[in-house]
């Protein structure tokens, strides 16, 4: 099984920080890696496919880079709303997914 | 719009049985794959089960494998999970989401139904 990895687990950014959260998977999943946003009692929302692919309606400040093992979601100016925790997950292999343990992005 | 809308969760004791459905709405389901997706309380998301578009294969966490069962009735759109043998490890929101058309990740999520499993 493909495990995953985030760090960090948590962050602490103040309002137009650049932040960077990082994935690791256990073995290569070529691109097949998406992030998602998690806000308090909301459902998860795509943020980023295919390791580097914005989500329509997602904004630009939102990107993502990597490809093998290493993976990274950049928020380029943290903004109010961008307070959640962000999830990774591959898909390398089909219909059996693993997301990552989570990354807590809050208030410094 | 697309949109899914998940029912069906609730208290049940350990050992028995609960089905959740998602509700389908915006498109149609036997079209897309699907997946359920849970979250223990204050935990992170993890994987339960997936259906393919064709409703022929079915896949399933190491967690829930010979207890849980994932189907569909494309006469009502909708999504089931048949939750057996329920465990208090069990216990989660349990999101249904949409798995993108001709790829691997899922794309639209339902708000999720709460499973509580006591003793």
């Amino acid at each position: 099984d493909i495990q995953m990895t985030q760090s960090p687990s948590t962050l602490s950014a103040s309002v137009g920080d650049r932040v960077t959260i990082t994935c690791r998977a256990s073995q290569s999943i070529s691109n097949w890696l998406a992030w998602y946003q998690q806000k308090p009692g909301k459902a998860p929302k795509l943020l980023i496919y295919k390791a580097s692919s914005l989500e329509s309606g997602v904004p630009s400040r939102f990107s993502g880079s990597g490809s093998g093992t290493e993976f990274t979601l950049t928020i380029g100016s943290l903004q109010p709303d961008d307070f959640a925790t962000y999830y990774c997950q591959q898909y390398n292999n089909f219909l059996i997914f693993t997301f990552g343990p989570g990354t807590k992005v809050d208030i410094k | 719009e697309v949109q899914v809308l998940e029912s069906g969760g609730g208290l049940v004791q350990t050992g028995g049985s609960l089905r959740l459905s998602c509700v389908a709405s915006g498109f149609t389901l036997n079209t897309y794959a699907m997946s359920w997706v849970r979250q223990a309380p204050g935990k992170g998301l993890e994987w339960v089960s997936s259906l393919s578009s064709s409703g022929t294969s079915t896949y399933y966490s190491g967690s829930v494998k010979g207890r849980f069962i994932i189907s569909r009735d494309d006469s009502k759109n909708t999504l089931y999970l048949q939750m057996n043998s329920l465990r208090a490890e069990d216990a989660a929101i349990y999101y249904c989401a949409r798995v993108r058309y001709g790829d691997f990740f899922c794309d639209s999520w339902g708000q999720g139904t709460l499973v509580v499993v006591s003793s």
